[in-house]
């Protein structure tokens, strides 16, 4: 029961240019939506996120997008860094916090100098 | 920077046997979960907890598991009988709130290893 799916395994980018991290949903009672970003051994590390109210949420380099009738969000970093290769997750919730959240499997990024 | 901290890193059990997996949430936080990721596969929702109470739990958190808040700063998850099949990452969270735009904090977890 794929809620939340992330179908790209991997994504690699030249360092300063724009990551596309896409994910969709078919949970249409999801109300909340965040990214995580994971490196190897530590634990997932939020760093942005946008309720259903909304559709863009910006945050320096990383802007998240939410189109609704699509149920699709995306994560675009700019410039994309070295820094910036991980694991990301997109998580959802139907609560409108952070409880009972809902992960895809990660796209790993891989920023090249 | 405030951060959940969770120990040990790296637990090995025998199988059958009892596990505690200790977590100190972010101190003015009032909500704890745990969560665990099998190895190659999603981050899992496994229980949340408010008010020295379990509010929600999934379905793979059955019998062989348990919370508890101790005292004023630990939370803690126990496995009473643990099975092959629950080594994992385990990544204790914690958030303000359980309100619109609350986002959950995550510790290192901890790799929990039955053989």
């Amino acid at each position: 029961d794929q809620q939340v799916k992330q179908n790209s395994p991997s994504l690699s980018v030249q360092e300063g240019r724009i990551s596309i991290l896409n994910c969709d949903y078919t949970n249409s009672m999801f109300d909340y939506f965040l990214w995580y970003k994971k490196y190897p051994a530590e634990g997932p590390t939020f760093l942005i996120s946008i309720s259903s109210i909304k559709d863009k949420n910006e945050d320096g380099r990383f802007t998240v997008f939410l189109n609704k009738s699509a149920k699709h969000l995306s994560l675009h970093i700019v410039p994309s860094q070295p820094g910036d290769s991980a694991v990301y997750f997109c998580a959802a919730s139907a609560r409108g916090g952070s409880e009972k959240l809902v992960f895809g499997k990660g796209t790993k990024l891989t920023v090249n100098p | 920077e405030p951060e959940v901290t969770q120990t040990p890193s790296h637990q090995v059990t025998q199988m059958g046997q009892e596990v505690i997996l200790r977590c100190v949430p972010i101190s003015n936080h009032l909500y704890f979960y745990w969560y665990r990721q099998i190895l190659g596969q999603k981050v899992e929702f496994l229980v949340s907890f408010y008010n020295n109470e379990i509010s929600e739990k999934s379905e793979i958190f059955d019998d062989q598991f348990s919370v508890e808040r101790p005292d004023g700063s630990n939370f803690t998850l126990k496995i009473r009988s643990t099975k092959l099949e629950d080594s994992a990452m385990y990544f204790c969270a914690s958030s303000e709130l359980q309100s619109m735009n609350t986002e959950a904090f995550f510790g290192q977890g901890t790799r929990l290893t039955v053989v």
